[in-house]
């Protein structure tokens, strides 16, 4: 079954950019991935599917600031113009022959 | 608008049993596979299991397997859980989530079940 990888860790200055990276294990390179936020305290919420391709399609009332990339196995979500709000833990999540796995996750820190 | 309101967590002994509810409303619940993730204290997100639409396929996490099962009531728009032999290891926040096109596209509020004796 698939594995991904995540930094334990980011931090950027509010007002700037950021991004994320979700690596996919060898085999997997093709996966189509989802990212989740998880703001401290709260139930995670759905962000975005991203295809191996780049494309990436996002849930409902996600703010365009979130955007999604691919390079090979790497999976990235980019957020501009970081706002407070934005500090919190994401999680990247895909599946496989009916396996469901989910990174460990990179808790981002708003300077 | 999408609910998921779970239900049924608490403080339970080793070894004992627990069964969560997830009740759905906003969506035709019977046309979407369902799933349960859950998060230990501090940690990340674990899947646990994930049901079909009808109720017919189900699949389980290694960690839960032949302890747990996942089913679903489509009359009463209710996903469930029925955990046993549970261990302390099992303490954590239990998640219902709904699965959209292959993805886990929404998320309910969780419940906590303590595994301690």
């Amino acid at each position: 079954q698939p594995v991904l990888t995540q930094s334990s860790s980011a931090s950027a200055s509010l007002g700037s950019s950021v991004k994320l990276t979700c690596t996919l294990s060898s085999g997997h390179s093709s996966n189509i991935i989802a990212w989740h936020q998880q703001q401290p305290g709260k139930a995670p919420r759905y962000l975005m599917k991203l295809e191996g391709s780049g494309s990436f399609s996002k849930g409902s009332g996600v703010p365009d600031r979130f955007s999604g990339s691919s390079s090979g196995a790497d999976r990235y979500l980019t957020i501009s113009n970081l706002q407070s709000e934005d500090e919190a833990d994401y999680y990247c999540e895909t599946w496989d022959s009916n396996t469901r796995v989910f990174g460990g996750g990179t808790k981002l820190t708003v300077l | 608008e999408v609910q998921l309101l779970e239900s049924g967590g608490g403080l339970v002994q080793p070894g004992g049993s627990l069964r969560l509810s997830c009740a759905a409303s906003g969506f035709t619940f019977s046309s979407y596979a369902m799933s349960w993730v859950r998060q230990a204290p501090g940690k990340g997100l674990e899947w646990v299991s994930t049901i079909g639409y009808t109720g017919a396929s189900t699949y389980y996490a290694d960690s839960v397997k032949g302890r747990f099962t996942i089913s679903r009531d489509n009359s009463k728009s209710t996903l469930y859980l029925q955990m046993n032999s549970l261990r302390a290891e099992d303490t954590a926040a239990y998640y219902c989530a709904k699965i959209i096109a292959a993805v886990t596209g929404y998320w309910g509020q969780g419940t906590l079940v303590t595994v301690s004796s």
